[in-house]
């Protein structure tokens, strides 16, 4: 299988603390995507960062790549009850044509 | 603008029988995929397409057929249900696949096959 992993499976969390998901992936790349999916919903992107960056931010979220380990983590910060969610991250493959998905984090914000 | 429009949204098949997804996208992107989501599984790649006559395999495609003869349909076939084929099956498609933007997704069909 190509599928990367995401690193935890699961994370509950109180609002207003940091979530922090991990991803490793197998093969080399041109971009890292992150996306989001509410139970029972398509997914969601969230945001993307190209092999030659090394961090973006975008609202409260940020995400660091690097490629010699083959990792990217997402962090979110100041988690809402609305956070709840899956969460995956997708590398382009067969040429950027389609996304590798890892299995996903599932984050549990609680009030 | 719709976005990509899957249907149906729920489908019981019997095993044996064939079925067509089908997914439609407005938004004139070139490149579409299929994939199937499985629990513990995350989402795997079925088959995908970077244009109007143009399809590939990806990690999962035995049981499946695709064509894509517009740009803005792309529907998957299953040729005899198998209950290994039970899943949620989501249909995304992107402009160029790097963009910021990234893949626009549906919203599934969760099929059921007994």
């Amino acid at each position: 299988s190509q599928q990367g992993e995401e690193d935890p499976q699961a994370l509950s969390i109180q609002e207003g603390e940091n979530a922090t998901m991990n991803c490793s992936y197998k093969t080399s790349i041109n971009n890292l995507q992150w996306y989001r999916q509410n139970s029972g919903r398509g997914l969601v992107h969230l945001i993307l960062i190209r092999s030659n960056e090394r961090e973006k931010h975008s609202g409260r979220l940020r995400v660091t790549l690097d490629t010699s380990k083959k990792s990217s983590s997402l962090l979110i910060t100041a988690s809402r009850a609305a956070d709840t969610a899956s969460y995956f991250c997708a590398t382009d493959a067969w040429a950027g044509t389609a996304l590798i998905f890892g299995k996903g984090t599932t984050l549990s914000v609680s009030s | 603008n719709a976005g990509v429009t899957q249907t149906p949204k729920f489908q019981v098949l019997k095993t044996g029988q064939s079925m067509t997804l089908q997914c439609a996208q407005d938004m004139n992107h070139e490149y579409m995929s299929w994939y199937r989501q499985d629990p513990g599984m995350g989402l795997r790649l079925i088959h995908y397409s970077v244009g109007a006559g143009i399809t590939d395999q990806g990690e999962v495609p035995n049981g499946y057929n695709v064509s894509r003869s517009t740009t803005e349909d792309f529907p998957l076939r299953l040729l005899s249900a198998a209950p290994s084929q039970t899943s949620v099956y989501f249909c995304a498609s992107s402009y160029n696949g790097g963009g910021d933007y990234g893949y626009t997704f549906g919203s599934g069909t969760r099929l059921t096959v007994v």
